[in-house]
């Protein structure tokens, strides 16, 4: 059964700091990892996806990928409150056609 | 560039009855995909399509089904409703499948009473 496992939170970080989200997948196979933000109401948000083992940066967010750990990270430098959201981990063994394993997601508020 | 549109956004069923939901991709998107977002379950593959054949399947029963047409659009079909199947229905748009280039639409709310 795969599985991605998150922390639910609320994870609370303070406006300017670093939020760092964390999630743990269970099938070797993967290959293909993502990160979505979404709001409440709203649908899911691509915002990261990497393939290789380390790290991968576009503006404020980093994304990290260890897969002997079978551990992904996301971390977000200059946390606003428009990133106050929830943050949900997935992966693929493919590219993704093959359907995205989704962790239940982590909430994250920024507090002003 | 219009977004992925999913129609109805919010209906109400009852338990015994079936619905169906319509997707429109992106255009120019062949793969679409549909997953139903639960509290407790979150967010759960339940197929996706690629120029109308239906390439994968998640662990659902069969009383979920779906199609895609000929112009890509994709419909999703439950029958036999149960309270359980209350949910999001959400609808991914792709070029190829892959989750890089996946776009979702706005969902459509399913309350089965």
């Amino acid at each position: 059964q795969k599985e991605v496992e998150q922390n639910s939170g609320p994870l609370s970080v303070p406006e300017g700091a670093i939020a760092s989200l964390n999630c743990t997948y269970s099938d070797r196979g993967s290959q293909s990892f993502f990160w979505y933000r979404q709001y409440s109401g709203k649908s899911p948000e691509l915002i990261m996806f990497i393939y290789s083992n380390g790290d991968k940066e576009d503006g404020r967010f980093t994304a990290q990928l260890n897969k002997a750990s079978q551990y992904v990270s996301l971390l977000i430098r200059d946390s606003q409150p428009s990133d106050s959201a929830t943050y949900l981990c997935a992966s693929a063994l493919g590219g993704g056609a093959d359907g995205l394993t989704f962790g239940k997601g982590t909430h994250l508020i920024i507090q002003p | 560039k219009a977004g992925v549109t999913q129609t109805p956004r919010y209906l109400i069923k009852t338990r015994g009855q079936q619905v169906t939901l319509s997707c429109s991709p992106i255009s120019g998107h062949r793969s679409v995909s549909w997953y139903q977002q639960t509290p407790g379950q979150g967010l759960q593959f339940l197929f996706e399509y690629f120029s109308e054949t239906q390439r994968n399947k998640g662990n659902f029963p069969g009383r979920f089904s779906g199609r895609q047409f000929s112009n890509s659009r994709s419909e999703m079909n439950v029958s036999t409703l149960e309270l359980g199947d209350s949910a999001l229905y959400l609808c991914a748009s792709s070029l190829t499948g892959d989750g890089n280039t996946i776009y979702f639409g706005e969902g459509s709310w399913l309350t089965v009473v």
